[in-house]
């Protein structure tokens, strides 16, 4: 079956630094991933739709310049918070799917638990 | 603005009884929902799906129900097993097809007791 790499599993920085989140589609090619942010007993919110090839999409009250997203392949994402702060720590997830398949085929990476210090 | 509300944040039930997941929506446009199951430290893995035009799905021990005039769905899992324990995410769709943007409740912890 599909699956997604996501990578680190868990980082811990010092405010004011970049941290880059990596997405990988290991057995397909991905045109679309999708990005969340989860914080303790809440839901995952989308916070951008990354497309190969082209700028990703930001949801609504998500900052593109702290939140940078590459999709440079068709298997490889990234998710770069830039000058992170305390307020960023949160858990980070991807999602992908082969082109082609429905919603209930998408496949979520593990997780990034980010921690700013 | 939370379009999909999962309102119980934790549920608990003997194992081999039933355990009801409840979920609520406002969109009107979401079309097609989602039952996700998620452990610690893990991304949400796929459970069962029901499109708008069914009112029912079932798969196995799950079955998802839903009630559109209500804006209402949820999932019965029979008999509970201890290694359903985890947190549920209930998420709807304005489409099925790829790209569609999934909207997430806010989970429900569900603990099956032995």
């Amino acid at each position: 079956g599909a699956v997604v790499s996501q990578h680190p599993s868990w980082v811990i920085c010092k405010s004011g630094t970049s941290v880059k989140i990596e997405c990988r589609s290991l057995d397909f090619q991905a045109t679309t991933m999708f990005w969340y942010r989860q914080f303790p007993k809440q839901s995952l919110m989308l916070m951008a739709t990354s497309n190969e090839g082209s700028k990703a999409t930001y949801e609504q009250g998500v900052e593109k310049d702290k939140f940078l997203i590459n999709h440079a392949s068709l298997t490889l994402s990234t998710l770069t918070v830039t000058s992170a702060h305390p307020e960023d720590s949160s858990f980070y997830i991807c999602s992908a799917t082969p082109p082609g398949r429905r919603v209930d085929g998408y496949t979520f990476g593990s997780g990034t638990r980010l921690t700013i210090v | 603005d939370q379009q999909v509300k999962q309102n119980s944040p934790s549920l608990s039930v003997q194992e081999g009884r039933i355990s009801i997941l409840n979920c609520d929506y406002t969109n009107s446009m979401f079309d097609y929902f989602l039952w996700y199951k998620k452990y610690p430290a893990e991304g949400p893995t796929f459970l069962i799906s029901i499109s708008s035009i069914k009112d029912k799905n079932e798969d196995g021990r799950f079955t998802v129900f839903l009630n559109k005039s209500a804006k209402h769905l949820s999932l019965h899992i029979v008999p509970s097993q201890p290694g359903d324990s985890a947190v549920y995410f209930c998420a709807a769709s304005e489409g099925e097809t790829s790209g569609s943007r999934l909207t997430f409740g806010e989970g429900t912890q569900l603990t099956v007791n032995p």
